[in-house]
């Protein structure tokens, strides 16, 4: 049973436009989201974190919002660049210990169009 | 300072067959997770190393697997036998004992290929 759901495979966005990367989770006790970026052959890089008691947080172009009651956060990149392609994956984690293990999504493959 | 990285980054072996992974983590930190991705599915969580203590091996898929970390250094990833569906990608990361954020580094993966 997934409890983090990224439930767009793929996702196409002009260059210089917003990109919007939805995910969703299941588990009550996530309170520590995060977002990795992927390029083919590397590992996942870390990119933006929100904790549970924020509901946005901004890092340069990357914006992470986060709605608790609707178990809902979003990933805003803007404007888009060509090396903004890459798959992200959405990720979670419990409060309690910080050093736990990350649930991760199934990823979104970002496509930035010319 | 160098990075997570892992040997070899692809092994083809036949069904049956064992095959080792290493990872060496970033110098200096105690945590060392492996996670493992199924072509198009997400990344999963195997097993938490907490210098060379196990701290949690809950993802870990049977007893095909052993995972070790003598001396809290690097740590190794053994599969015997390797069966077709322990295909995949398989990602070492690392990360400091800290209160605060949950920053795990990853390595660039162990592509296994099980025919």
């Amino acid at each position: 049973d997934q409890q983090v759901k990224q439930n767009s495979p793929s996702l196409s966005v002009q260059e210089g436009r917003i990109s919007i990367l939805n995910c969703d989770y299941t588990n009550s006790m996530f309170d520590y989201f995060l977002w990795y970026k992927k390029y083919p052959a590397e590992g996942p890089t870390f990119l933006i974190s929100i904790s549970s008691i924020k509901d946005k947080n901004e890092d340069g172009r990357f914006t992470v919002f986060l709605n608790k009651s609707a178990k809902h956060l979003s990933l805003h990149i803007v404007p888009s660049q060509p090396g903004d392609s890459a798959v992200y994956f959405c990720a979670a984690s419990a409060e309690r210990n910080r050093d736990d293990k990350i649930i991760f999504g199934k990823g979104t493959r970002l496509h930035i169009l010319p | 300072e160098a990075g997570v990285t892992q040997f070899p980054s692809h092994s083809v072996i036949e069904k049956g067959q064992t095959v080792t992974l290493r990872c060496d983590p970033i110098s200096g930190h105690d945590n060392l997770y492996w996670y493992r991705r199924v072509m198009g599915k997400e990344i999963k969580f195997l097993l938490h190393f907490v210098k060379e203590s196990k701290q949690d091996e809950s993802g870990m898929p049977n007893n095909r697997f052993l995972a070790e970390r003598t001396g809290g250094t690097y740590s190794t990833l053994k599969v015997q036998p390797a069966e077709l569906e322990d295909s995949g990608v398989y990602f070492c990361a690392s990360s400091r004992i800290q209160g605060g954020v949950n920053e795990q580094y990853f390595g660039p993966g162990t592509r296994l290929t099980v025919t």
